[in-house]
């Protein structure tokens, strides 16, 4: 069975402090696709990247980044630089390989990251 | 604009009542999901249905139904058979198997 473990349950830190989120999954599929959403306070759920499971470089977008290392199975989540903005839950995601039948999505726990001015 | 909606924001039920929940999305999407969320928690799947007129259980299924009838539209109905109802319902569409975007959710409330 598939599974996806988020550490932290809460991280609190200052403006314009960098920030990691952990996340580890399980899997025995050969092929899957890791995802970061984040969920303010509002509750709808926003995309933020996919990855593949051939794909193992590393991805910058504007202040965040992504570090998936096969070999330990760690898709780990990078805010830099953090803005009280940043303040939400953080889910990792693993899906099965693409089947006809769609894929299901496997959430962690979600981490709440918390950013003080 | 192309989106997903989810209506009602907030919702109340009495004990042994039957509510539905929707769900529309214009992005033309095949596949549709339903997410159950508890305080503090991850996402679970209540159902997903791939096209119209087919739909699977996901991990929580029991205690809820479906229907897919349009590509639009899939609606979720919590039965009086769910013993714990109360928790956030969130509703997504992918292309296919591709990535899932989420509507803003139903909070759902039992009186």
């Amino acid at each position: 069975a598939q599974k996806v473990t988020q550490a932290q349950t809460e991280i609190s830190v200052v403006e314009k402090e960098d920030v990691t989120l952990d996340c580890v999954y399980e899997t025995r599929d050969t092929t899957y696709y890791l995802f970061w959403y984040k969920q303010p306070p509002s509750g709808e759920l926003v995309f933020l990247i996919r990855r593949n499971s051939f794909d193992e470089q590393n991805e910058i977008s504007g202040r965040y980044s992504w570090n998936f290392q096969k070999s330990t199975s760690s898709f780990n989540f990078t805010i830099t630089a953090s803005q009280v903005v940043d303040s939400a839950v953080y889910f990792c995601a693993l899906s099965e390989a693409i089947k006809a039948a769609g894929n299901k999505l496997t959430f962690g726990g979600g981490t709440r990251v918390l950013v003080k001015p | 604009d192309g989106g997903i909606t989810q209506s009602p924001k907030y919702l109340f039920r009495k004990e042994g009542q039957n509510v539905t929940l929707s769900c529309e999305q214009n992005l033309n999407h095949d596949a549709m999901y339903w997410y159950r969320q508890d305080p503090g928690q991850g996402l679970r799947l209540i159902y997903y249905s791939q096209i119209v007129n087919d739909f699977q259980k996901g991990d929580i299924a029991e205690g809820y139904s479906v229907s897919r009838e349009k590509k639009e539209s899939f609606p979720l109905t919590v039965t009086s058979a769910q013993k714990n109802p109360t928790a956030f319902y969130l509703c997504a569409s992918a292309e296919s198997a591709d990535t899932q975007y989420f509507g803003p959710g139903t909070r759902l409330t039992v009186l």
